[in-house]
């Protein structure tokens, strides 16, 4: 089965500082998502990447896949308060044909101002 | 974005009732539909998923006579918990993938707390 590490398990930075957020796969990824959750929320669709190499950006978040599709990063820019909360990654194990995804245990962000 | 609403969002019952979660999808048509069981501090895990017309399919380990899944129309899935009891308190939440895309979003979500 297919497991994502995330890393750190958690960061607090300080307002306007710049973080990176990592998952790693035990296998290639075919589709590697990025959801945004607040505790006992929801999951906010943030991005979702395909090809190796690839790379999108949404206001000041940047994610990419690596070129062996093993690895994904998720960039913040001049962090703020809104951007708090739980980030997850997740991946669907089958290669991208049913959707059923897997996920990593998450990365707790906290941003002071 | 696409909009998934949940309901309810959140539900206390007592031991041995049984539990009603619906999954909408509001500004689209959606024939597969997933359900998650997210538990404090861990991440999601998928417990089946909701074919519109036909059986859902079960993960591992998850009881399908427990966790009921109907999925009767193209914008609507329900879970319902039966007999519930203290273990299956939890977070549950479903997600719905909108056709002929990649995206997969997700409802809000229902914390379910049973005495």
């Amino acid at each position: 089965s297919q497991e994502l590490e995330q890393s750190p398990q958690s960061l607090i930075v300080q307002e306007g500082k710049n973080l990176t957020i990592n998952c790693t796969s035990s296998k290639t990824l075919y589709g590697l998502y990025w959801y945004k959750q607040k505790y006992g929320e929801g999951l906010i669709f943030l991005m979702m990447l395909q090809k190796g190499g690839e790379e999108k950006s949404h206001e000041k978040i940047t994610a990419k896949l690596d070129e062996k599709k093993q690895q994904s990063s998720l960039h913040i820019t001049a962090s703020q308060p809104s951007h708090a909360g739980i980030y997850l990654c997740g991946a669907d194990p089958s290669g991208g044909s049913n959707y059923k995804l897997t996920f990593g245990k998450g990365t707790l962000l906290t941003v002071n101002p | 974005g696409a909009v998934v609403s949940q309901h309810p969002s959140r539900v206390i019952c007592k031991s041995g009732t049984s539990v009603k979660i619906e999954c909408r999808s509001l500004d689209f048509q959606a024939t597969t539909m997933f359900w998650y069981r997210q538990f404090p501090k861990q991440s999601l895990m998928l417990m089946a998923t909701s074919n519109e017309g036909s059986k859902a399919t079960y993960e591992q380990g998850v009881e399908k006579d427990k966790f009921l899944i109907n999925h009767a129309s193209l914008t609507l899935s329900t879970l319902t918990v039966t007999s519930a009891h203290p273990e299956d308190s939890s977070f549950y939440i479903c997600s719905a993938r909108v056709a002929g895309s990649e995206k997969l979003f997700f409802g809000s979500g229902t914390q379910l707390s049973v005495l």
